[in-house]
């Protein structure tokens, strides 16, 4: 079936201690994205890219870091100088040149708690 | 002004009422429409998109006010298991990212 998997779906780090959620499609997408949600708030945007080897940040891309090596994967890295990162992460693709279409395609989240 | 406003809610309602919300949007130029459906701790997933004529599936009636800069979503005789927070969202011009509001939560109660 396809679709996007993030792992991991539930993930605890301590203070200081840099984490690596991954994200993968096999939808063939062009387009993948980053948001964060926090309890009764919508979603915000990290970082996304559009194409392989480039991506440019969202509304709060500081304390995070992406890459994008293969279509495939936008694994998100949220580094120790990001000051709250508790919070809900969603990985979402869309296919290029379906911008009218609009569907993004969501993973199932990565709940991440800092102790 | 924000770029997609909605009203968060929560809307209580009983089950088999016509609920409705409106969302409004900054960006004139802004091109395409869509409510996505979010329950409690799940990804969001599109319910609809929203045409200039307005479109309706099912028990749900979604429309676009251009003159205005809002859309709208009806639900109809509504379920309990339409409980969620609908989300939203805008597509301006250009290869820029969709820009979601920050949802309206209904709970349809029995």
């Amino acid at each position: 079936d396809g679709g996007i998997t993030q792992s991991p779906k539930y993930l605890f780090r301590k203070e200081g201690q840099n984490v690596t959620l991954s994200c993968e499609q096999n939808l063939n997408h062009d387009a993948m994205y980053w948001y964060r949600q926090d309890p009764g708030q919508g979603l915000r945007l990290i970082y996304y890219s559009q194409i392989v080897n480039d991506f440019q940040k969202g509304d709060i891309a500081e304390g995070y870091s992406v890459s994008r090596e293969k279509k495939e994967s936008f694994p998100l890295t949220v580094t120790s100088a990001q000051k709250n990162p508790t919070a809900f992460y969603l990985c979402a693709s869309k296919a290029s040149g379906r911008a009218l279409t609009g569907e993004l395609f969501f993973g199932e989240g990565s709940r991440l708690t800092v102790l | 002004r924000k770029e997609v406003e909605q009203d968060p809610g929560p809307f209580n309602v009983p089950e088999g009422a016509t609920v409705a919300f409106n969302c409004t949007y900054s960006n004139s130029a802004s091109q395409s429409f869509f409510w996505y459906r979010q329950d409690c701790r799940k990804e969001p997933k599109l319910l609809m998109s929203v045409y200039s004529s307005g479109n309706e599936d099912g028990r749900f009636t979604a429309q676009l006010n251009r003159a205005s800069q809002y859309i709208s979503l009806l639900i109809r005789d509504s379920k309990l298991s339409d409980s969620a927070t609908y989300l939203c969202v805008v597509n301006s011009p250009g290869n820029t990212p969709l820009v979601f509001g920050k949802g309206t939560r209904l709970s349809v109660i029995a």
